[in-house]
């Protein structure tokens, strides 16, 4: 069956710091696609990164960066110094090949502090 | 308009009312689809729409939970007999291609009473 797990329920930091957000899931299908998605109060999810499972490398962008480990079922994503603009939700979420449909983990809230 | 759009925005319904939920996706695009998101939980799947058709309804909870899309455009998500295990926000997506081009709306958050 298919999971997403983000065990970090909330996370709280001081502006500048650096912040990894975990994520771990379960297929038993080899092609897939991983997903982060940032919540903000307004309600709407916004779409960060999707990787397919047959690329490990890892990628940055700007202050983010998100490390993909097929060994250890992980795709956690990292905030290097974080801004108050970083407070959210952030969540995880899978989708096998040839479905349409997103599984989604709980969410991690990030609240950043000034 | 330019992103996804929901309404109502804020719905409170009485236990056993009847409700619709509108979805006006982005224009252009074929796929649809409708997440149910629980207080502090990761929106669940519903149901996907390719143009008119409703390819997968694995989602709906229930038979009160009904979706269309008639014209391959806007869709409305309809709860019948409304509970308080309803209560949650009904997210809305649209995409021109797979999943990994999905946009969200802000959703529509229901409370039953």
């Amino acid at each position: 069956a298919q999971k997403v797990t983000q065990a970090q329920t909330e996370i709280s930091v001081v502006e500048k710091e650096d912040v990894t957000l975990d994520c771990v899931y379960e297929t038993r299908d080899t092609t897939y696609y991983l997903f982060w998605y940032k919540q903000p109060p307004s309600g709407e999810l916004v779409f960060l990164i999707r990787r397919n499972s047959f690329d490990e490398q890892n990628e940055i962008s700007g202050r983010y960066s998100w490390n993909f480990q097929k060994s250890t079922s992980s795709f956690n994503f990292t905030i290097t110094a974080s801004q108050v603009v970083d407070s959210a939700v952030y969540f995880c979420a899978l989708s096998e090949a040839y479905t349409d449909k997103l599984i989604f983990g709980t969410g991690t809230r990030l609240q950043v502090f000034p | 308009g330019a992103g996804v759009s929901q309404s109502p925005r804020y719905k409170v319904a009485k236990r056993g009312q009847d409700v619709a939920l509108r979805c006006d996706p982005i224009s252009g695009h074929v796929s649809l689809f409708w997440y149910q998101q629980a207080l502090g939980q990761g929106p669940e799947f519903l149901t996907y729409f390719q143009n008119e058709a409703q390819l997968d309804k694995s989602g709906l909870p229930s038979d009160r939970f009904f979706a269309e899309r008639p014209e391959g455009s806007v869709s409305t998500l309809k709860i019948q007999r409304t509970q308080q295990e309803d209560s949650a926000v009904y997210l809305c997506a649209s995409g021109s291609d797979r999943v990994d081009t999905i946009y969200f709306g802000e959703g529509s958050w229901l409370t039953v009473v």
